[in-house]
């Protein structure tokens, strides 16, 4: 039930793009992205719900294709501050209920 | 821009001793959660309250465990005896419903 994210981790200089996948092998209602620095509580990115809609900050971008029942987060133009863990929450039903992946590292170097 | 607060920020208790971790949701909020997040590792969902009753638990949230909104303020988990591997980090979230769940800073539990 645990989704799975690949890459585990990303090393990416200042400006470079990034793609963080997101897989669950059951129906999804919707998948959220946050972003966790070291030592700090989770922060929303993102949420995608079944159906298409979508919900987030201007800056990041995702996409939730339902039938594979995939989600990639896109970072563009990265920034220093996007350095941290990134996490997909994945909700089977209309629940609140969250699992999270196992997290994908990014590290945005000068 | 409101907030989750969370206390104590950090607990260390003896084995087999009772903890309760408190929060204090966004006051708008309807929908409450606990997570926890072991050192390095993913967060894990433990439990939803909604109405003033459980609306869904993992398999980690066993008898153990119990949450309470006594006041319509706070919202407490409560461990009744700790083992050492409840030692984590644990955060209370909230929502107004389906969507943006906002974190709390979290409580570092370690059980000695």
């Amino acid at each position: 039930q645990q989704p799975v994210q690949s890459p585990q981790a990303v090393i990416l200089r200042e400006g470079e793009d990034a793609v963080i996948n997101c897989s669950s092998s059951k129906a999804l209602y919707s998948v959220h992205w946050y972003r966790q620095k070291h030592g700090e509580a989770p922060v929303f990115l993102m949420i995608l719900l079944k159906g298409g809609e979508q919900k987030g900050h201007e800056k990041i971008s995702a996409s939730f294709n339902e039938k594979k029942q995939q989600s990639s987060l896109y970072l563009t133009a990265s920034q220093l501050s996007y350095s941290g863990t990134y996490f997909c929450g994945t909700e089977i039903g209309a629940t609140n209920k969250l699992i999270f992946g196992t997290g994908t590292l990014l590290a945005v170097q000068p | 821009e409101p907030e989750v607060t969370q206390t104590p920020s950090h607990q260390v208790t003896q084995m087999g001793q009772e903890v309760i971790l408190r929060c204090v949701p966004i006051s708008n909020h309807l929908y409450f959660y606990w997570y926890r997040q072991i050192l390095g590792q993913k967060v894990e969902f433990l439990v939803s309250f909604y109405n003033n009753e459980i609306s869904e638990k993992s398999e980690i949230f066993d008898d153990q465990f119990s949450v309470e909104r006594p006041d319509g303020s706070n919202f407490t988990l409560k461990i009744r005896s700790t083992k050492l591997e409840d030692s984590a980090m644990y955060f209370c979230a909230g929502s107004q419903g389906i969507g943006e769940q906002f974190f709390g800073p979290g409580t570092r539990l370690t059980v000695l």
